[in-house]
């Protein structure tokens, strides 16, 4: 597609629960990105993934969060046992390279409420 | 480790004037990029503007300029001819070149509100 393609827009969940957020990047990109962002905050990394090489999870907050993503494509962003906390809007990002001057294009986020 | 720092919560522009949206930053590594996003009320990160540690002018993208100042690791986004469609959260972030293993992540700065007056 054109764009990075989050899905879904919206979930509303109850705690405890298990959620599955899925990013696909736009084509060709080797890179993607998850971030988190809470209501008037500013974005949180999470994790990155670039081609083959192992994953930057330095950011995912607990053990509850985890990401795998399937070659050059398709990321799913996994959330178990939500807590209130977890309440935010979850954006992918996706950039051609990994270098410091290649743009991150953003998806409009799956926005999670925990209930 | 990397910081960025916007110290401007909101911000106020009569339509048609310029704004200038503060950012500082932070960081250790020679080689890093400086990006400027827009994020409306729809929450969609629109990318406007990239600084290269190493470029020698300013960067310009039509209304958008950065007035980048390496001595004092400030990157202040200018907005000139303000539009009513300009109003929304503005962030500032950089990437590194962290020694080289892994470029990885954006840091952003906690963002700016900027309101456009008619």
């Amino acid at each position: 597609g054109a764009g990075v393609s989050q899905s879904p827009s919206n979930k509303v969940t109850e705690k405890g629960k298990d959620v599955e957020l899925r990013c696909d990047p736009i084509s060709g990109h080797t890179a993607l990105y998850w971030y988190r962002q809470r209501l008037g905050q500013g974005l949180e990394f999470l994790i990155y993934f670039q081609g083959n090489s192992a994953p930057d999870k330095s950011g995912l907050p607990s053990d509850r969060f985890s990401a795998e993503r399937t070659g050059e494509s398709v990321s799913t962003l996994t959330i178990q046992r939500t807590q209130q906390e977890d309440s935010a809007v979850y954006l992918c990002a996706s950039s051609l390279m990994a270098g410091v001057a290649n743009t991150i294009y953003f998806g409009e986020g799956s926005w999670l409420t925990v209930v | 480790a990397q910081k960025i720092t916007q110290t401007q919560p909101g911000m106020f522009v009569q339509e048609k004037e310029a704004v200038t949206l503060d950012c500082t930053y932070d960081t250790s590594d020679p080689s890093y990029g400086l990006f400027w996003y827009k994020q409306p009320s729809s929450g969609e990160m629109i990318f406007l503007i990239y600084q290269g540690s190493y470029d020698q002018q300013n960067a310009t993208e039509g209304r958008y300029s950065l007035n980048f100042q390496k001595a004092r690791k400030s990157a202040n986004l200018v907005i000139s001819a303000s539009q009513l469609g300009d109003s929304a959260m503005y962030f500032c972030a950089m990437r590194a070149n962290a020694g080289g293993t892994s470029y990885g992540k954006l840091t952003f700065g906690q963002g700016t509100i900027l309101t456009v007056h008619p």
